[in-house]
């Protein structure tokens, strides 16, 4: 069974500033999905950035970026010019490619930033 | 609807009663997932719709739980003689499918994007 932690349970960071969270996760599988996902104090989960693991590039979407390494299982996320609508809960998750289609999900990153 | 939609948005409900929990995915999605989210933890699968038909049930906890996807659209999860430890917000998600083939020429699912619902938040008293 494939597992995801995330090792801190909370971050703070100025304002303009860069954040990364940690993801790491163990599988025994070669083709899987990352992601990470945010979700605000009104619950709805909001993908942030996703990963195809046969990518060797790590992906970028606008102030967010990951840096992924396979061999380590580790899959980070890095949001730079942090905003105060930043501030929220952030999952990273786990889908493989070829069998279970459901997400596993690590136990959350409350991001906090300061003004 | 433009996303997915959960009704209702809280239940507070009795130990022992029966509640349903109904969740409308995005016109056209053709899976549908229900996750349960307990307090500080992350959400945790629970069912898995492909049409109409259960794809995957494993994370089901007991035989209390049980959904159903009768017309392949909105569905219904239904939880017989609640506990108190069923509390939890309970999120659904739909997804479209398309297949991709790897580079070692296989097909699979791509990972088309999971929309969430607003989940509901389940208390038993």
């Amino acid at each position: 069974a494939q597992t995801v932690t995330q090792s801190q349970p909370e971050m703070s960071v100025q304002e303009a500033e860069t954040v990364t969270l940690s993801c790491t996760y163990d599988t025994s599988e070669s083709d899987y999905y990352l992601f990470w996902y945010k979700q605000p104090p009104s619950r709805q989960m909001i993908l942030v950035i996703r990963q195809e693991a046969y990518k060797q590039q790590n992906a970028t979407e606008n102030r967010f970026s990951v840096n992924f390494q396979k061999a380590a299982k580790s899959f980070s996320l890095k949001i730079s010019d942090s905003q105060l609508g930043d501030a929220a809960m952030y999952f990273c998750a786990y889908r493989s490619a070829m069998g279970r289609r459901a997400l596993t999900f690590g136990s959350g990153t409350r991001l906090q930033v300061q003004p | 609807g433009a996303g997915v939609s959960q009704t209702p948005s809280n239940k507070v409900t009795e130990k022992g009663k029966y509640v349903e929990l109904r969740c409308d995915p995005i016109s056209g999605h053709t899976a549908l997932y229900w996750y349960r989210q307990s307090l500080g933890q992350g959400p945790e699968f629970l069912i898995y719709f492909q049409g109409t038909g259960a794809a995957d049930d494993s994370g089901l906890p007991n035989d209390r739980f049980f959904a159903v996807r009768p017309e392949g659209s909105v569905s219904t999860l239904k939880i017989q003689r609640t506990e108190r430890g069923d509390s939890a917000v309970y999120l659904c998600a739909s997804s479209s499918i398309l297949l991709r083939t790897t580079l070692m020429g296989r097909t699979s699912g791509t990972a088309n994007e999971q929309f969430f619902g607003p989940g509901t938040r389940l208390t038993v008293l």
